[in-house]
């Protein structure tokens, strides 16, 4: 088991550029959840998905951020254009559910993205 | 929605004490309560998890408690070692609508000096 796979682990960039973060769930798993992670707000919840459709996606801070779920085993988060303060560390994480209820999700490695 | 809340937000233990971190949640849909640990760079990871038809879950130096009528439940370290030094986040977990939702608490960040 390969584990969550994002890519990439860091991407340094300068404002207004689009960025696009992916991430590649555990095979079998159908939950698949970014975060973003700050020293400011913690972890948060921006998207989930299920079955590769998006369920709640109140946590997306604006319009600039979008993400899909285009088959099971890749999703991306897009920024564009991008700002200094979304400067953070981006998580993937996937899970299993349904069928066996509530189950603890698996995290990526992160990617750290800074926008100068 | 789920609010958790979590205390303390910083803890620093010597080498040896236990540690004790504290969650409260609201709904009572929630039926799961996993607890990870991240360390500083590193992902969050799970260390242990608790279910509501359990009140006590032991792993080795760590262990869960929950109270479901007050809504709250706690992770226990015995015998804290450096290597225990991160930052903790508990989580709430319920399955309602066809859809699982899960609610992070805001960390503790625990210190343990040698």
């Amino acid at each position: 088991d390969a584990g969550v796979i994002q890519s990439p682990r860091h991407e340094v960039t300068e404002m207004g550029q689009e960025v696009t973060l992916r991430c590649k769930p555990i095979s079998g798993h159908d939950y698949l959840f970014w975060y973003r992670q700050t020293m400011m707000r913690g972890l948060e919840l921006l998207i989930y998905f299920n079955n590769n459709v998006p369920i709640d996606d109140s946590g997306m801070p604006e319009d600039r951020f979008s993400a899909k779920m285009p088959n099971a085993s890749f999703s991306t988060l897009k920024i564009q254009p991008s700002e200094p303060r979304d400067s953070a560390v981006y998580f993937c994480a996937s899970s299993l559910g349904r069928v066996l209820g509530n189950q603890p999700q698996h995290f990526g490695d992160g990617t750290r993205l800074s926008i100068l | 929605g789920e609010n958790v809340e979590q205390h303390p937000s910083t803890l620093s233990v010597q080498e040896g004490d236990s540690a004790v971190i504290k969650c409260t949640y609201s709904d009572s849909a929630s039926n799961y309560f996993p607890w990870y640990k991240q360390e500083l760079g590193k992902r969050p990871q799970l260390i242990i998890d608790i279910r509501s038809n359990v009140g006590e879950k032991k792993d080795q130096r760590i262990a869960v408690t929950l109270n479901k009528t007050a809504k709250h439940f706690s992770l226990h370290i015995t015998e804290t070692q450096p290597e225990d030094s991160a930052v903790y986040f508990c989580a709430a977990s319920s399955y309602s609508g066809g859809y699982q939702k899960v609610t992070f608490g805001t960390g503790t960040k625990l210190q343990v000096i040698p």
